[in-house]
């Protein structure tokens, strides 16, 4: 079974500017959730989507927002990009609802460097 | 809130026990404790999960006391491929949210 999907890898942007983060789950698996991984605030929940809904969601801006389509692939998208928001974007899925108490399955993370 | 706490870094040798506490006050009886490793360029995986007493799985064993303020990942026997960053994560089922620990650093020497 291929694994957790994100892309793309790496990412520059400019302040001011906004980014889209695509990630596919596992085969099978509805849930996906999202995290920042920053070597000062280590990693930090963002939100999950289950079912194109979003079920739960982290302390974020309204900056910080995503989608879950009816493949269960999932978007995240920041706008208004900050120099704080450069970070590695993690992708999880896991395969019921809930996922915050079920087995999540990382991908490799998109690092995204805002300059 | 619960507030998620792990040692910054450990050092061991190969073929030691190494055992990683993380604390985590205020968690509810049902909230969930997981334990993922990861390393350089690499995603989290998991590594085990579990809310009360002892979970063991082929690779580590999870201890969680009566008054679950605390929880210890042991890790049997480790080898220098164990070398990583492990991470305690709670997941507060009551308030949908999770908390991770800072990350052990763990480093095994020859």
């Amino acid at each position: 079974k291929a694994g957790v999907t994100q892309t793309p890898r790496y990412l520059i942007k400019t302040r001011g500017q906004q980014v889209t983060l695509s990630c596919s789950p596992i085969s099978g698996h509805r849930s996906v959730s999202w995290y920042q991984q920053t070597p000062g605030q280590g990693l930090q929940f963002l939100f999950e989507y289950f079912s194109e809904t979003q079920r739960n969601k982290g302390n974020f801006p309204g900056r910080f927002s995503g989608r879950q389509f009816s493949n269960s692939r999932s978007e995240m998208n920041v706008s208004t990009l900050e120099l704080g928001d450069s970070a590695l974007y993690l992708c999880a899925s896991s395969s019921i609802a809930g996922g915050i108490a079920d087995t999540q399955y990382f991908g490799p993370g998109t690092r995204l460097t805002v300059l | 809130l619960a507030k998620t706490t792990q040692p910054i870094s450990m050092d061991s040798y190969e073929g030691q026990e190494v055992n990683i506490t993380c604390s985590h006050n205020n968690i509810a009886t049902n909230d969930y404790i997981t334990w993922y490793q990861q390393f350089p360029s690499q995603g989290p995986r998991f590594i085990i999960q579990g809310y009360k007493t002892k979970v063991t799985n082929e690779v580590a064993s999870l201890f969680i006391p009566a008054d679950r303020k605390s929880s210890t990942l042991s890790l049997p026997r480790v080898s220098l491929s164990d070398t990583a960053v492990y991470y305690c994560l709670v997941a507060l089922l009551n308030n949908n949210d999770m908390r991770f620990g800072a990350g052990t650093r763990l480093t095994v020497k020859p």
